[in-house]
């Protein structure tokens, strides 16, 4: 069935470390994958994405990480800053336009 | 920097009575969609609509619910006959076209049941 998920609820980790978050999803057939940031009280917003095509995508600070084979995905965010304290969803665009999204996982950055 | 707007930030009704959630999608987009997250869960999809039509809703979107571009601008979500369990977020989004680009959400709409 389709399904996205998060394999840690909680992610703990120290300012300037680096951190990784990690998603599996089950449909092999989706093509294009993205990673947003909710903070609390907020709605979802966007942090990058990457297609079925490419197994690597940066942007600032950020960079995620497509493995087909096994069906994983995951995000790093290089220096972790107090501001990227969070919760991280991965999510599933299917071909019809709706989003799947995972179960998430709150990212806590200590000073 | 263009974003989806949503009235009310928080709303709060009684069981059994109607809400309408409205959203202001961005100017330029064609599709839009509906999604609800209980607290403390993952973001779920409800509908898509695109040209006046949904063109996709998932098992919570039952009859209780419907959608409506009433003009240019606005998007609604309305519940006929509110549950406890309809206590959730609720989140627009929209994108200039579907499948394999970003969407963006508005802030929600926290609807409460009592």
């Amino acid at each position: 069935g389709e399904s996205v998920g998060l394999h840690l609820p909680t992610l703990s980790v120290q300012e300037g470390d680096n951190s990784i978050i990690n998603c599996a999803y089950s449909n092999s057939a989706s093509d294009y994958f993205i990673w947003y940031k909710q903070e609390s009280g907020k709605g979802p917003q966007f942090i990058i994405d990457i297609r079925s095509n490419m197994d690597k995508r940066q942007g600032q600070r950020v960079t995620v990480l497509l493995n087909k084979t096994v069906k994983h995905l995951s995000l790093q965010i290089a220096a972790t800053q107090p501001g990227d304290s969070a919760v991280y969803f991965c999510a599933e665009n299917s071909n019809t336009g709706k989003l799947i999204f995972g179960q998430g996982t709150t990212l806590q950055v200590k000073p | 920097e263009p974003e989806v707007t949503q009235t009310p930030s928080h709303q709060v009704t009684q069981m059994g009575q109607e809400v309408i959630l409205r959203c202001v999608p961005i100017s330029n987009h064609l599709y839009f969609y509906w999604y609800r997250q209980i607290l403390g869960q993952k973001v779920e999809f409800l509908v898509s609509f695109y040209n006046n039509e949904i063109s996709e809703k998932s098992e919570i979107f039952d009859d209780q619910f419907s959608v409506e571009r009433p003009d240019g601008s606005n998007f609604t979500l309305k519940i006929r006959s509110t549950k406890l369990e309809d206590s959730a977020m609720y989140f627009c989004a929209s994108n200039p076209t579907s499948g394999g680009n970003e969407q963006f959400f508005g802030p929600g709409t926290r609807l409460t049941v009592l």
